[in-house]
């Protein structure tokens, strides 16, 4: 069991340029979501999916694009770069979203957009 | 005001140290809470749930106060293996509705 893998691990770009962060799980999880990190902050949820085919926003969803292409995988698109996305990017996946679930996490992606 | 707020320390402890963190949340209707545990550079983990009873595991014991809204986290003999940032996580009505702490650091020293 991999749990939930993400690629890459490291990014850097450009401003104005695009880019598309994959996450899978293999725990057979209901839903998942997109996390991002900054310092001094907690992690704050940019979408989420509750189940295969749906997809909703989070707290900070601007800029941002999702994609729940099967109950495994779900990307996480960045349009057009800004140098206010350079953070760390969490997936994570929840057995049935419910509030007593345990998150589990991908290792993470650090993207510095230039 | 922060849905949850921690203090950011960081604590410096010795090794053997009994050291605790608190934590508070705005959200009277909350349902579930938790601490996670992330180290430098990693993913944070589940290190355990809280709930209003109290509970313990191992070193760890973990306490929730609803009046207060207020969870705390004691370890006890600290090792230099706990140093790392621990998260207070608070769940309203779902996955979705989850909210991170920033986050104590913790740091042990031999």
């Amino acid at each position: 069991n991999a749990g939930v893998t993400q690629t890459p691990k490291f990014q850097v770009l450009k401003t104005g340029q695009s880019m598309t962060l994959q996450c899978a799980q293999d725990m057979n999880h209901n839903s998942m979501y997109w996390y991002r990190q900054d310092p001094g902050m907690g992690l704050r949820l940019i979408y989420y999916s509750a189940s295969e085919g749906t997809t909703d926003k989070g707290e900070v969803p601007n800029g941002y694009n999702v994609s729940r292409l099967n109950k495994r995988e779900f990307s996480l698109r960045l349009e057009s770069a800004a140098p206010s996305q350079t953070s760390v990017y969490f997936c994570a996946s929840t057995p049935r979203g419910g509030a007593s679930d345990t998150q589990y996490f991908g290792p993470g992606t650090r993207l510095t957009v230039l | 005001r922060k849905e949850v707020e921690q203090d950011p320390g960081p604590f410096n402890v010795p090794e053997g140290a009994t050291v605790a963190f608190n934590c508070t949340y705005s959200n009277s209707a909350s349902q579930s809470f938790f601490w996670y545990r992330q180290d430098c550079r990693k993913e944070p983990k589940l290190l355990m749930s809280v709930y209003s009873s109290g509970n313990e595991d191992g070193r760890f014991t973990a306490q929730l106060n609803r009046a207060s809204q207020y969870i705390s986290l004691l370890i006890r003999d600290s090792k230099l293996s706990d140093s790392a940032t621990y998260l207070c996580v608070v769940n309203g009505n779902g996955g979705f509705k989850t909210i991170f702490g920033a986050g104590t650091r913790l740091f042990v020293k031999a």
